[in-house]
């Protein structure tokens, strides 16, 4: 069965106190794996797409990387305006349509 | 432009209303998604349309009733629903609906039924 887990579900940080969350996959057939980046009350904002072990994607302070098992998104020296729920998403080969599947978020919280 | 609108914001609706949701995009994209979310859960998918026909319906209760009207709409109709439907609902698009295609999420519409 298909399956996104991330980890950890809260992350409280210091501004500047770099860190990383993780999400760890078993799909057979990954066809891609998408960082989505979610404020209270809002839709997903887009940040990453990775789609083969060993890529790498960077945004300002954000860096997603890809290995067979799972993908980090590594934050570097956050800002308070970093904190907001962080989505880990799937596709399989065999999923009809496209469908993603979701991790249950990283809620990440940046004090300054 | 990766913009995908929504209206209206906020709706609140008793059980016997009837009401409708109303996604655009202008990106050119051939595939639409509407989502369910309750808080602190991720996004559910409800309904996919490719190039304007309902592609997947994940056993979503009628009471829901999507609409494409063309390749840059899309419409929820809402009839009789229950409090329990109260979450935010989000449509997406994507280039295509292959694999590996990003969807690019709207803002939302918060529904509150009473």
């Amino acid at each position: 069965e298909d399956q996104v887990t991330q980890s950890p579900e809260a992350l409280r940080l210091q501004e500047g106190e770099s860190s990383s969350l993780n999400c760890s996959y078993t799909v057979s057939g990954l066809r891609g794996l998408f960082w989505y980046r979610q404020d209270p009350g809002k839709g997903p904002e887009f940040l990453f797409t990775l789609y083969s072990a060993g890529e790498e994607k960077e945004k300002e302070r954000l860096k997603a990387t890809l290995t067979k098992k799972e993908s980090f998104l590594h934050i570097t020296a956050p800002k308070p305006e970093d904190s907001a729920t962080y989505l880990c998403a799937v596709q399989a080969a065999h999923n009809q349509g496209g469908k993603l599947i979701f991790g249950q978020g990283t809620e990440l919280s940046v004090k300054p | 432009d990766t913009e995908v609108t929504q209206t209206p914001k906020h709706l609140v609706m008793g059980m016997t209303n009837k009401k409708s949701l109303k996604c655009e995009q202008h990106m050119g994209h051939r595939a639409m998604y509407w989502y369910k979310q309750k808080a602190k859960k991720p996004p559910e998918l409800m309904f996919v349309y490719s190039y304007e026909k309902l592609s997947i319906n994940e056993s979503v209760p009628s009471r829901f009733s999507p609409e494409c009207p063309n390749s840059s709409l899309l419409n929820l109709h809402l009839h009789a629903l229950q409090p329990e439907d109260s979450a935010l609902y989000l449509c997406a698009s994507s280039q295509g609906q292959g694999a590996g295609e990003t969807q690019y999420f709207g803002p939302g519409t918060r529904l509150l039924v009473l």
